[in-house]
């Protein structure tokens, strides 16, 4: 199972900041993910990179970017947070490189709160 | 588009029963992957079990089975001898090489175990 990381697992802002949530694996692995849980647990692909300097908007829109520089780290940013971000942030990654199986492993989460 | 259905929003089960998730999936694919995740509460999603649709046996993992029925596009849990632990969210989860094995989950079901 990967190892793969979040911070902050908390986050509390006002309108308007900067944020960026951090998400890095150790293990390897060419693909990550990342998703938006909402109140009703529904998960939604928001973004998503095969590998370095690879990434794609996922299914559902968001106002956030990303940035893949380094295989391990993935991070995501809102330029200007707003109270409709507040939210649940889960990175995922995969290796799928060399014929592994598609299985993606999940960090802790970040929970956003947008005040 | 793929899509993913677990009918069941909330489950209940006594400590020690044996209680069984449904999912069902639509796709046109022949080759895919099946997933089971379980979210506790505030907590990380973690990897219960994986099928490859290419395989006919269906796969077990300690107190965790599956009933992959292909031809009927049914997928489901079976948790033997439930544990306290095990109370959590569950989704069901689709990808395929044609979506870039993307996760196509379900809205999951919440899994309470009484003691």
């Amino acid at each position: 199972e990967a190892d793969i990381y979040q911070t902050p697992r908390y986050l509390v802002i006002g309108t308007g900041k900067k944020i960026t949530l951090e998400c890095s694996q150790t293990m390897g692995h060419d693909k990550m993910y990342w998703y938006q849980q909402d109140p009703g647990m529904e998960l939604h692909l928001i973004h998503y990179s095969y590998g370095v300097n690879s990434t794609e908007k996922g299914d559902l829109s968001s106002e956030s970017t990303v940035s893949r520089i380094r295989t391990e780290h993935f991070p995501l940013t809102l330029e200007s947070a707003r109270p409709s971000h507040t939210s649940q942030y889960l990175c995922a990654s995969a290796r799928l490189a060399g014929g592994h199986s598609p299985t993606q492993y999940f960090g802790p989460g970040t929970r956003l709160t947008v005040l | 588009a793929q899509t993913v259905t677990q009918s069941q929003p909330e489950m209940s089960v006594q400590e020690a029963e044996t209680v069984t998730l449904s999912c069902t999936y639509d796709t046109s694919e022949s080759d895919y992957y099946l997933f089971w995740y379980k979210q506790p509460p505030s907590r990380q999603m973690i990897l219960v079990i994986r099928q490859e649709a290419y395989k006919q046996q269906n796969a077990t993992e300690n107190r965790f089975s599956v009933n992959f029925q292909k031809a009927a596009k049914s997928f489901s849990l079976k948790i033997s001898d439930s544990q306290l632990g095990d109370a959590a969210m569950y989704f069901c989860a689709y990808t395929e090489e044609g979506s870039n094995y993307k996760l196509t989950f379900g809205k999951g079901t919440l899994l309470t175990v009484n003691p």
